[in-house]
């Protein structure tokens, strides 16, 4: 599975959007783009995925680049709970492996 | 409700003094793992399992050891814990194509 690149941290104001970057310049065409995140010390959360398409759902946009070297996942509107360490991850549909790395520190600030 | 259950939450121990981790999903997911999370190294995969009876290796299975002869249980076992095994370690699950849900966390310190 590739790996991906994400800056260690970002900070956003409350009731902004967070556009948290990731890369994946090696991902091959049936790789997935997952995103999770980690609050404080809790078991990491499933945000959304995405292959091809920009996806939507309840909790956060994903926006692929066409040539699926980079994704953004988006939170509308960052409340002080969106705190968090959030992972972009690859996965092969039938992959075994998840690389998390080590993810963006994001902090939203009232 | 669909979880991923840990035991023990937290535990502190000697060195070599052998311990298991149990990891039990209720939703008939056929891929569980193991991961360990240090300060600055993120999570790191030791130890998948994609099926019953089918276990693998992941990036750092060294000094742990694994079984899966139900689908729902996933045990991690420290046959003789040492201090660099101090760690949060996470299990979870996923159906083989699907997204991973995460237990709560348990947090090892090896004395």
């Amino acid at each position: 599975d590739a790996k991906t690149t994400q800056p260690p941290s970002m900070d956003c104001a409350e009731g902004r959007a967070a556009n948290l970057p990731c890369n994946h310049s090696t991902i091959s065409g049936n790789e997935y783009v997952y995103w999770y995140r980690q609050i404080h010390s809790q078991g990491p959360q499933y945000i959304i995925h995405g292959l091809k398409n920009n996806e939507t759902n309840e909790m956060a946009s994903l926006i692929i680049t066409e040539d699926r070297k980079s994704s953004t996942l988006i939170l509308p509107h960052a409340t002080l709970r969106d705190t968090a360490v959030y992972y972009c991850i690859v996965r092969d549909i039938f992959g075994n492996q998840f690389y998390f790395g080590t993810g963006t520190s994001l902090t939203v600030i009232p | 409700e669909a979880q991923v259950t840990q035991n023990p939450r937290y535990l502190i121990t000697v060195t070599g003094k052998k311990l298991t981790v149990t990891c039990s999903q209720n939703m008939n997911h056929e891929y569980m793992s193991w991961y360990r999370q240090d300060p600055g190294l993120g999570l790191r995969q030791i130890y998948y399992s994609m099926n019953v009876e089918v276990t693998d290796k992941g990036d750092v299975p060294e000094g742990y050891k694994v079984s899966r002869k139900e689908k729902r249980n996933f045990p991690l076992i420290l046959e003789s814990p040492s201090p660099n095994q101090t760690s949060l370690y996470f299990c979870a699950s996923s159906y083989s194509t699907g997204e991973l849900f995460f237990g709560e966390g348990s947090r090892l310190t090896v004395l």
